[in-house]
């Protein structure tokens, strides 16, 4: 089974613009969490996304959005970037399934870096 | 809501020697509790994770965690330390099997590892 996989893996932007971050989750997964993880410290929840619905949220401005397709990709789009958006973030997958609904599987992450 | 604290955010122990990460949950219902680890420049990856079973947990690499409920602990250990363990270590918590659980991490501990 193919893991998450994330594009792009490096991306530069400056202040102001608008980036779209990708994710491809993996088989048989169908919630997708984004989070943003500033240099030396731990990831921060971003949002969720269950069956195309946002159903989680955590402290981040509304230029942080997102959609998932009915494949169950995501993307993460955050407008008017500030210097401190710069991060890795960190898209991770996982099962509808009891067994399995708790345990992310993580992507390598995108870096992005706002100038 | 539920959090983690890891304390120290970094941790050096000799090869060989007991590596001991420290983590304390809050929680307001029975919580699932979880240990990721990130090397450099990847996504996590999870070690071990407790889901109310035995309190005594298991993982890859030689890991293993005991959830304590009344020290509201569930502190990481292996007995023996090899220099590939070098890694940021990651506590998590999370309140439920729902798709709309959210899973949230602490801060972090960074393992070094001396020869």
């Amino acid at each position: 089974e193919t893991g998450v996989t994330q594009s792009p893996t490096h991306l530069i932007k400056t202040r102001g613009q608008q980036v779209t971050l990708r994710c491809s989750s993996q088989s048989g997964h169908n919630t997708v969490s984004w989070y943003q993880q500033a240099l030396g410290q731990g990831p921060q929840f971003i949002f969720q996304y269950y069956r195309e619905e946002e159903n989680g949220r955590g402290n981040f401005p509304p230029r942080f959005s997102g959609l998932q397709f009915p494949n169950y990709s995501s993307e993460l789009n955050v407008n008017a970037l500030e210097l401190n958006d710069s991060a890795l973030y960190l898209c991770a997958s996982r099962a509808g399934t009891v067994s399995g609904a708790n345990v992310l599987t993580f992507g390598a992450g995108s870096r992005l870096t706002v100038l | 809501a539920q959090s983690v604290t890891q304390l120290g955010s970094h941790v050096s122990v000799s090869e060989g020697a007991l590596v001991l990460l420290r983590c304390n949950y809050s929680s307001s219902v029975p919580p699932y509790l979880f240990w990721y680890v990130q090397y450099p420049n990847q996504g996590l990856q999870l070690l071990l994770k407790y889901t109310s079973a035995a309190t005594l947990v298991k993982g890859i690499n030689g890991f293993e965690a005991e959830f304590k409920k009344s020290e509201t602990s569930f502190h990481l250990t292996k007995p023996s330390a090899h220099m590939s363990d070098a890694a940021e270590y990651f506590c998590a918590v999370t309140e439920g099997y729902s798709s709309a659980s959210k899973i949230i991490f602490g801060s972090g501990t960074r393992l070094s590892i001396r020869p």
